[in-house]
């Protein structure tokens, strides 16, 4: 079974500009995640997904959203893009809520 | 404020020997709690994990030890390998209501085992 792809892998942006990051769950999973991973302040929580519906976000400001589609997969957008928000974003996917998540390897992104 | 804390950046073991992790949390709401291993340039990797109502779970050489009381828990690697060598992810959750479902995660603590 293939894992959670993510694309693309890396990304350079300059200020300002916008993003759409992108994440292929593994097949049959319904549950979708996004993380930010920086070195000051480790994983955090962006937002969940589930069928469709966001059901979870995390303490992000309103320049980061997201969606997901019929078929599971999932996309992350991230508008006016500042400096901060150079990171690795990880996209995780289980079965269902409760479920262990399983990772892709990430997007590095960086804005200059 | 950090719901969920690895105080030690960094760990550095011999190999065979034990390697102890160490997380804190101050939600007492959590009550699921896992390890991730994390390689550079990859995702992280689900390694163990522990419900609340357990206080020892065991698979192969990883241990997870939780002390409710103390709001800490730890990871214990036995014996020790070159290849254990990567940064390890403590993770907490709880259902926070219907299907609401999302994990907190500490800052990471890099493991080197010296061959």
């Amino acid at each position: 079974k293939a894992g959670v792809t993510q694309t693309p892998r890396y990304l350079i942006k300059t200020r300002g500009q916008q993003v759409t990051l992108s994440c292929s769950p593994i097949s049959g999973h319904r549950s979708v995640s996004w993380y930010q991973q920086t070195p000051g302040q480790g994983l955090q929580f962006l937002f969940e997904y589930f069928s469709e519906t966001q059901r979870n976000k995390g303490n992000f400001p309103g320049r980061f959203s997201g969606r997901q589609f019929s078929n599971s997969r999932s996309e992350m957008n991230v508008s006016t893009l500042e400096l901060g928000d150079s990171a690795l974003y990880l996209c995780a996917s289980s079965l269902a809520a409760g479920d262990e998540q399983y990772f892709g390897p990430g997007t590095r992104l960086t804005v200059t | 404020d950090q719901q969920v804390k690895q105080n030690s950046p960094s760990l550095s073991v011999q190999e065979g020997r034990i390697s102890i992790l160490n997380c804190d949390y101050t939600n007492s709401m959590f009550d699921y709690f896992l390890w991730y291993k994390k390689y550079p340039a990859e995702g992280p990797t689900f390694l163990i994990s522990i419900s609340s109502i357990k206080d020892k779970n065991e698979d192969g050489r990883f241990t997870v030890f939780l002390n409710k009381s103390a709001k800490h828990l730890s990871l214990h690697i036995v014996p020790s390998q070159p290849g254990d060598s990567a940064v390890y992810f403590c993770a907490a959750t709880y259902n926070s209501g219907g299907s609401n479902y999302k994990l907190t995660f500490g800052k990471g603590t890099l493991l080197t085992v010296n061959p």
